[in-house]
Parts: C-alpha cells; structure tokens; sequence
C-alpha cells in the first residue's frame, strides 16, 4: 500500500469547514483512498472512500486530485464532537489484502 | 444493528502470563481484524480471520494467535506477555469485500502488563 503525508496538527473554528489534507504521491491505479478518525478513548470510525472521482456523504466530502497524488477531507460545518485523528489511508480494495495500514494522522481540534 | 463489541474493557496482566481478548462482531459481518495501538501510535494490524481461517497476518511473533468461531466471534491471544505488549487492543469487522465499504471498529481492551 502507498504511504501517505499527513499534517501532525489542525485547527478550525466550530461551524467553520475543517480541511484536512493528505499527500500519497505513490498511490497505484489500483488503490483507494479511505478516511477515518478516531475520538479519543474509541476505535477508528470510517468516514468515506474513494478512487478518483469526488466523493459526499452524510459524514464528509473526498476531493481527490486529477492526478490522484493528493486529496482533502472536508468537514463542512465542524461541530466539537469532530475533534479527533484524522487518518488518511491507501489500500487496494481487493480481496486477500485485508489491512489498513496506519499513519500518525492529523489531530484535528475543533476551537469553540 | 448492533456494532462491534469487546470484552473486558480493561486488563492489567504479569509479565511472562497470556490474555485472552474477545470480539463479537457486528451483525452481518464475517470477516474479523485485530489491531494494536501503542499510545500516541496509529494502530498496527496484527491478523484477519475469514471463514475460521487466518487470512493475513501483520509483523507480530507467534505468541499473538487467534481464533474466529461459528457465529464469527473471535478471540485474540497473547502468550509470555512482555511489558511492550501494554496497548489498546483493536477488533474490527467487515463483510467479506476487503473492507471496501469499511471497517467497523470496537472500543478496544486496554491492556496492562506490569
């Protein structure tokens, strides 16, 4: 799986968007790109995936570059129970390649 | 429907003793992973179970083994702990499509070893 680049630390004002980017500059034609975030004290939650088209759910939306090599997680209007890592990952979505390999994420702090 | 679930939530074990952490996995889901997460760490995958059969496995050593029974429970084992081996244990499940719509995760067992 490609590795990614995340930045250690974020801040946003509530009711503001949070962008959170993310670099995976190795990323292969065969790989996704998934989100998730862990609050503190709970497991990892996913948020949303996606290969090369943006991508919104009720949770986020996914901008990922044309060229795939980076991409941003937004959080539209970002509440303080949005405070949490923030983990971009890289993975082949296909059977037989089970594992999410993680980073050290991006520690978003939601500011009130 | 209900979510993953772990069990116990808190441990402290003696070096050199083996633990036995359990999951119950959301309902649906056959597909079960373990992870381990070091404070301050991102969690590190130790092994899936599909169909009762370990289906990859992290770089974790022998004494960390598993098991995935009928109703797609599973335990996580640990032999001859070490005072490295203190984490929050992670269970995770999915249906059987690599995690392509996602991992469901638990809470984690907080494992001390003293």
């Amino acid at each position: 799986d490609a590795k990614t680049t995340q930045p250690p630390s974020m801040d946003c004002a509530e009711g503001r968007a949070a962008n959170l980017p993310c670099n995976h500059s190795t990323i292969s034609g065969n790989e996704y790109v998934y989100w998730y975030r862990q609050i503190h004290s709970q497991g990892p939650q996913y948020i949303i995936h996606g290969l090369k088209n943006n991508e919104t759910n009720e949770m986020a939306s996914l901008i990922i570059t044309e060229d795939r090599k980076s991409s941003t997680l937004i959080l539209p209007h970002a509440t303080l129970r949005d405070t949490a890592v923030y983990y971009c990952i890289v993975r082949a979505a296909s059977f037989g390649n089970e594992k999410l390999t993680f980073g050290t994420g991006t520690r978003l702090t939601i500011i009130p | 429907e209900t979510g993953v679930t772990q069990s116990p939530t808190h441990l402290i074990k003696t070096r050199g003793q083996q633990v036995t952490l359990r999951c119950s996995s959301q309902s649906g889901h056959n597909t079960v992973s373990w992870y381990q997460q070091a404070l301050g760490q991102g969690p590190q995958f130790i092994f899936q179970y599909y169909r009762e059969e370990e289906n990859g496995r992290g770089n974790f050593p022998p004494r960390f083994s598993g098991l995935q029974f009928p109703n797609y429970s599973s335990e996580l084992n640990v032999n001859a702990l070490e005072l490295d081996d203190s984490a929050l244990y992670l269970c995770a499940s999915s249906l059987p499509t690599g995690g392509y719509y996602g991992y469901t995760f638990g809470s984690g067992t907080r494992l001390t070893v003293v």
